[in-house]
């Protein structure tokens, strides 16, 4: 069954620290990895997306990583800050178009002052 | 601006009644599709359709229809809304057929049945 997993499910930081955000997979064909940030009463917005041969793609203070051997993906947040309080979500995509495409529950980050 | 509109934000209805939530893109994209979010289950896919006059089911398209006679617009019908169809619904557009495209989303829709 196509799954994916994130990990932790929540997470508190203070503002200015660094975190870690996990994903895996198990999900096949694959054909990329997209990271997307959930505002609060908003809409998903695009971060990052990978294909299998890519390794690490970054967008300003946000960094993912993915290991397609191992199914893991990580985002990494640098420097956080207030406004990154937000859930985010790992999908996976089967097929290049993107029209099959399974979803993470997400992790729900809260950065505190 | 670049982006999805879905109208009305907020809706609150009782069991039975029709209703329709209004999805519509400026970007030109080929492709849309509905979503339903709900704690702890994450976004699940309703319906999406990759062009005018071609529509499929998603995940969890029971109790709900779908058109696209327009490329720009995508509504979301329930004919006789349940309560088990509250939820916070989403539409989305991309490029199809294109690598890489990233779904672009509504602002969402928070729908109450009562």
């Amino acid at each position: 069954k196509n799954q994916v997993e994130q990990s932790p499910q929540s997470l508190i930081i203070l503002e200015g620290k660094n975190c870690t955000l996990q994903c895996n997979y198990t999900v096949s064909p694959f054909s990329n990895l997209r990271w997307y940030k959930q505002d609060t009463g908003r809409g998903p917005v695009s971060l990052t997306i990978m294909t299998f041969s890519e390794n690490t793609k970054s967008n300003g203070r946000y960094t993912a990583t993915l290991d397609a051997d191992t199914k893991q993906s990580s985002l990494h947040i640098t420097a956080s800050q207030l406004s990154d309080s937000a859930s985010y979500i790992c999908v996976v995509s089967v097929n290049q178009a993107g029209t099959a495409l399974i979803f993470g529950k997400g992790t729900t980050l809260s950065v505190s002052s | 601006e670049a982006q999805v509109t879905q109208n009305p934000r907020y809706l609150i209805t009782v069991t039975g009644k029709k209703l329709t939530v209004t999805c519509s893109q400026n970007m030109n994209h080929e492709y849309m599709s509905w979503y339903r979010q709900d704690p702890g289950l994450g976004l699940r896919q309703i319906y999406y359709s990759m062009n005018v006059e071609v529509t499929d089911k998603g995940d969890v398209p029971e109790g709900y229809k779908v058109s696209r006679k327009e490329k720009r617009n995508f509504p979301l019908i329930l004919e006789s809304p349940s309560p088990n169809q509250t939820s916070l619904y989403f539409c989305a557009s991309s490029l199809w057929g294109r690598d890489n495209s990233p779904l672009h989303f509504g602002n969402g829709t928070r729908l109450t049945v009562t």
